[in-house]
Formats: structure tokens, sequence, C-alpha cells
């Protein structure tokens, strides 16, 4: 039974580029949240999608979006990319109804030079 | 923003020690969840404890919440190498559908 998978693992983009991520939910689970996390913080909620539309969003500027999949796989993305996006972006699925029992991917490191 | 702090910021013993972290938080909350996060790796979850619970047990580790003083501790008795790692309390609220992580506690365990 495969849980979260992200990729790609790790990735370096220069300023203003566009990246994105992905996520393939643990299996049974229908709902996706991302997450990023700044060296030596704890992770801060960017989003969660839920039957394919966004259902709660962080404090995140709209240069962060995404997009889930009939799958319920999901993308995340980010226009004009600046140094502070640097960071380990984290995926993480749950079922709906259980938003608080959420198992998490091994994360993208994206580094902006 | 963080919900809380964590405390201690870095923590080393030796090993066979107990290791204790805090966490306090800031809302109302439904659950209460510790996570252990390996060198930049994904989150592992360790136990969760429940707003209307005080104290829960899971092998090695022993996880308290104070809802009135808006707290927890996690407990690690005899500490193996293997713990070391960086540890996250994480809480939920009604109607919330995201966690919302402390800044974590590094925790180092010496041979």
């Amino acid at each position: 039974d495969a849980g979260v998978t992200q990729s790609p693992t790790h990735l370096i983009k220069t300023r203003g580029q566009q990246v994105t991520l992905r996520c393939s939910p643990k299996s049974g689970h229908d709902t996706v949240s991302w997450y990023q996390q700044a060296l030596g913080q704890g992770p801060q909620f960017i989003f969660q999608y839920y039957e394919e539309e966004e259902r709660q969003r962080g404090n995140f500027p709209d240069r962060f979006s995404g997009h889930q999949f009939p799958n319920y796989s999901s993308e995340l993305n980010v226009n004009a990319l600046l140094l502070g996006d640097s960071a380990l972006y984290l995926c993480a699925s749950s079922s709906s109804g259980a938003s608080w029992s959420q198992h998490f991917g091994d994360g993208t490191r994206l580094s902006i030079l | 923003s963080q919900q809380g702090e964590e405390d201690p910021q870095a923590l080393s013993i030796q090993e066979g020690e107990n290791a204790t972290m805090n966490c306090s938080y800031k809302t109302s909350i439904n659950n209460l969840q510790w996570y252990r996060q390996n060198s930049g790796r994904g989150l592992v979850h360790l136990i969760l404890i429940r707003s209307n619970e005080r104290e829960k047990h899971s092998g090695r580790l022993r996880v308290t919440l104070d809802t009135s003083k808006k707290s927890s501790s996690l407990l690690i008795t005899a500490s193996r190498a293997a713990d070391t790692a960086s540890y996250f309390c994480a809480t939920d609220a009604a109607g919330a559908q995201k966690l919302v992580f402390g800044q974590g506690t590094r925790l180092t365990i010496n041979p």
C-alpha cells in the first residue's frame, strides 16, 4: 500500500521562474493539503483540495495555486518565484471528514537561486 | 503564522535518558498531535491526544494535554540514537481543515 508520493524530490529554479510540484495521495484518501516548511521552521498550511476544489487556504499570495485531478492527485504551482520561496514543500493526504489525520510525503526541496 | 511555541528549541541528551519537550498553542482545539521529522524528510505521525483527554501513552511515548493552559508535553523515555530528529506539535480546530504546527524541538541523542 503506497503512501503519499511526491515528485520531484529536489528542484532548483531561478527567481521569476515558475514551478509545478506533484503529489499522489495515499490509497483511499481523497483530500490533499500542501504545506511550506522553511529551514528551521514548522510547516505552514498553504491550501487544501477536496473534490477538485480548493477547500481552505492559508496566508499565501495568489502566486501559489493548485489543482486536484479526478484520481485525487494534486499539483502545486508557484509563479514568479522569489528567493523566499526556497523551502521544503510537503503534501499530506487524508480522508474527507478526517482532516486531522494527515499522512505526509517526503516533500520536494525547492531551491531558488 | 505558527500556532505557538515549542520549548526547548533544541535538546541534547545522552542515550538512555528521558527527553521532555513542550508545546503551547493559542486557540481552542479538537486534537493535538505530535510528529517526528528526520533530516528534512516527511513528517511521521507519533501520537494524537483529543481535547477531552489529559494523558496518553504509546510505547516509550507519553503525551499530556492541559487545555486550561493551552499546552502539551511529549516525554520520550529511555531515549535511543534513532530518536534523534525534530519533533513538532500540531493542532486542529473545529471547522478547520488544516493542521497548525509549532516551530519544533530539535532533539539530539548522544551515544
